[in-house]
This record gives C-alpha cells, sequence and structure tokens, in this order.
C-alpha cells in the first residue's frame, strides 16, 4: 500500500541556520507533491506544491526539491525565524488522485 | 480568497449526544470536500470524501452510520458525529477542492470533548 514517511517526528534548529526536512514515499508515483504548515490548533496551511516533472520549487526563504528515483521530497527553510517554528506536513494524492493522503509531520522548533 | 469557514471551532456534549461540524467554502465552490481527524501530535487521518449531491466515500474503518456527511450545496458540507462517545473526543478538519484545482483549503478544526 501507499505510505508516506516524515522521518524526523521533531527538529529543534538556531535561527538563522537552515531547516530542511524529509519526505519519503513508497509503493507508487505520485503525479506531485505539497508541503503545509500546521500551527497548533489550526487548520494546515499550503505552502508549496512541485509537479513530478519538476526538480525544484522555490518560494521566498522556501525550497523544495522532488527526487522522483529516490521517492523522496526535502523542504529548505533557508534564514530561519522562530516565527517558522510549526509542524510542516507533506502531502501526496492518492491513487484515485481526488484525495490527498499526509505524513506525520515534523515538529520543527527554532530557537532564538 | 480561498478560505473555508468551520464552525464551531470548540464544543463540548455529552455522551450519547449528536454533534453537527459545519464547513463552508466562502468565496469558491467546492465539488469536493475532505474530512480529517486527528490525534494529539500525529498526522491528519481522512475520514472521507464527499461530493456535492451524491453519497460520501468514507476511508476503511470509518463508520459511515457514525459519522454522518451531507454535502447538500456546493459551498456546505456537515459532519455530524451520531451518538457521540469520549473516544469520538478529537480535533476535526475539513478541507475544501476548487473543482480539480490544487491545493487543499482547510477550515480551521473543530475540537469536540464528549464528556
Amino acid at each position: 500500500s501507499q505510505k508516506i514517511e516524515q522521518n524526523s517526528e521533531a527538529l529543534n534548529i538556531q535561527e538563522g541556520k537552515t531547516a530542511t526536512l524529509t519526505c519519503n514515499y513508497t509503493n507508487y508515483s505520485p503525479a506531485y507533491l505539497q508541503w503545509y504548515r500546521q500551527d497548533p490548533g489550526r487548520g494546515p496551511v499550503f505552502l508549496l506544491l512541485i509537479r513530478e516533472n519538476e526538480k525544484e520549487k522555490r518560494k521566498e526563504r522556501l525550497k523544495v526539491t522532488f527526487d522522483t528515483t529516490l521517492k523522496q521530497s526535502l523542504f529548505h527553510i533557508t534564514a530561519s525565524q522562530p516565527a517558522d517554528s510549526a509542524t510542516y506536513l507533506c502531502a501526496l494524492p492518492y491513487s484515485s488522485a481526488s484525495k490527498i493522503i499526509f505524513g506525520s509531520g515534523t515538529r520543527l522548533s527554532i530557537r532564538p | 480568497g480561498a478560505v473555508v469557514s468551520q464552525h464551531p471551532s470548540r464544543v463540548i456534549c455529552k455522551s450519547g449526544t449528536s454533534v453537527k461540524i459545519e464547513c463552508r467554502s466562502l468565496d469558491f465552490q467546492a465539488t469536493t470536500m475532505f474530512w480529517y481527524r486527528q490525534f494529539p501530535k500525529k498526522s491528519l487521518m481522512l475520514m472521507a470524501t464527499s461530493n456535492e449531491g451524491s453519497k460520501a466515500t468514507y476511508e476503511q474503518g470509518v463508520e459511515k452510520d457514525k459519522f454522518l456527511i451531507n454535502h447538500a450545496s456546493l459551498t456546505l458540507s456537515t459532519l455530524t458525529v451520531t451518538s457521540a462517545h469520549p473516544e469520538d473526543s478529537s480535533f476535526y478538519i475539513c478541507s475544501a477542492r476548487d473543482g480539480f484545482n490544487l491545493p487543499l483549503h482547510f477550515g480551521n478544526g473543530t475540537r469536540l470533548t464528549v464528556t
């Protein structure tokens, strides 16, 4: 069955450093992959979408890569700030592509 | 744009009662809405997919008679937790899709506590 794994449950880094989060998937080939941010007690907020024919996508301090050979996406936040502290979720279309399933999330903490 | 409003944000109910949660797309037509459940420090678990005007499709292990979903219009879907029990206490989140467009737009969730 299709599986999504975000390897780090929690990640703590110093302000100003680059945070790198990992999303791995198995047993299928999604046409795209998404990253969302979720703050405590709130719904997820969309950040970036990358398609299978794109290697990399950037938005301000965010960068996402998509390696369909490794079945992996990396999510980078450069010049991290305490306000970036949140849980980050990767999401993939399910087999029928009409629904989206989420990884377990990585809780990122940026310390001043 | 693309705002999804979910109501109520918090609800406390007694065991055995039913609770209705509303999810509205405010500025777009949502042909498809999704209902998720989230336990503390866990990811979103898809419960069901609802399409306007048709019956919802439930994920394996989700009781359709327990979690009633209605998607009567292009801007409103409701989730009713029937005969709630303490184990139904959770964070329920809806999301909506504007046609086949991405991304999903999420409501801010409903914290249900069953006493």
